[in-house]
C-alpha cells in the first residue's frame, strides 16, 4: 500500500532549529515535495527532492534518502510566523499524481 | 487577480440542498485539481482535469459532480450531500499533470452539511 507517516505535531522555541521528518512506502517514487499551511490558508510550496541529498532554500533545507524512504525539512532561525502544518508528498510514478501525508503541525513558542 | 481564487470561503448546506463551489486560476495553467482537507487526515485527490479533460476520479461518491468548462475554471456541483463530507475542499492548478512541478493551491472552501 502507499503510506506516508509524519509526526502529528511538533513544538519548538523561536530562533531555535527543528527538523520534521517524513518516512514514505509508495509503490512507485517521482519525486517529494514539502508544502507549508498556514491555518486557513492555502498550502504553498516549500521544496521539491527526486534525487539524494540536502536542498538548501534559504532558512529552510529539505533532506532526501531514496534508499531508506526518508526526508526531512529542517528550519533554522525559528520565526514566529513559522507556526503552521508541514505536508510531506511523494509524486507517484503512475499516474504522477501526489499521495500526501497527514501533516505536521509545527508550534512555535517565544 | 493572481492565483487560485475559491467561492465561496465558507457554505452551509442541508444534505437536500444544491450548492456549487467555483475555482478560477489565472496562471496560465492547464491542469485543475479538486482534493478534500479532513482535520488531522491526509490531503484527498478527487478529481484532476487536463486541458478540460477529465484525467482522474478517486472513485468519489456521485453526489459530487465536476465541471472544468475551460482550463481556467472548475466547479463542483454539490447535491444529497452527508454530513462526514463536511470538509475543506481545495482546488489546485498545475502546469500539465504529467511529471509536474509544483501545484498551486486556492485557500479553500470549508463546507458544513448539517
Amino acid at each position: 500500500g502507499q503510506n506516508i507517516d509524519q509526526p502529528t505535531e511538533m513544538t519548538a522555541t523561536e530562533g531555535a532549529i527543528v527538523q520534521i521528518n517524513c518516512t514514505y512506502q509508495t509503490s512507485g517514487f517521482n519525486g517529494l515535495f514539502w508544502y507549508q499551511q498556514h491555518a486557513g490558508e492555502a498550502p504553498t510550496f516549500l521544496s521539491y527532492n527526486v534525487l539524494d541529498g540536502l536542498e538548501e532554500k534559504g532558512r529552510f533545507s529539505s533532506f532526501l534518502s531514496r534508499s531508506k524512504g526518508y526526508s526531512y525539512l529542517l528550519l533554522k532561525e525559528l520565526q514566529m510566523k513559522d507556526s503552521a502544518s508541514y505536508l510531506c508528498a511523494v509524486r507517484d510514478t503512475g499516474n504522477y499524481q501526489l499521495i500526501w501525508g497527514a501533516g505536521t503541525k509545527l508550534i512555535i513558542k517565544p | 487577480e493572481t492565483g487560485v481564487t475559491q467561492t465561496p470561503r465558507h457554505l452551509v448546506m442541508g444534505m437536500t440542498n444544491k450548492k456549487s463551489l467555483k475555482c478560477e486560476q489565472h496562471l496560465g495553467h492547464n491542469a485543475m485539481y479538486w482534493y478534500k482537507q479532513s482535520a488531522k487526515k491526509p490531503l484527498e485527490l478527487m478529481f484532476v482535469y487536463n486541458f478540460k479533460e477529465q484525467t482522474e476520479n478517486n472513485s468519489v461518491p456521485s453526489r459530487f459532480s465536476p465541471e472544468c468548462p475551460n482550463s481556467s475554471h472548475l466547479f463542483l456541483h454539490l447535491h444529497t450531500l452527508q454530513p462526514e463530507d463536511s470538509a475543506l475542499y481545495l482546488c489546485a492548478s498545475s502546469q500539465g499533470t504529467a511529471n509536474t512541478g509544483e501545484l498551486f493551491f486556492g485557500e479553500g472552501s470549508r463546507l458544513t452539511v448539517l
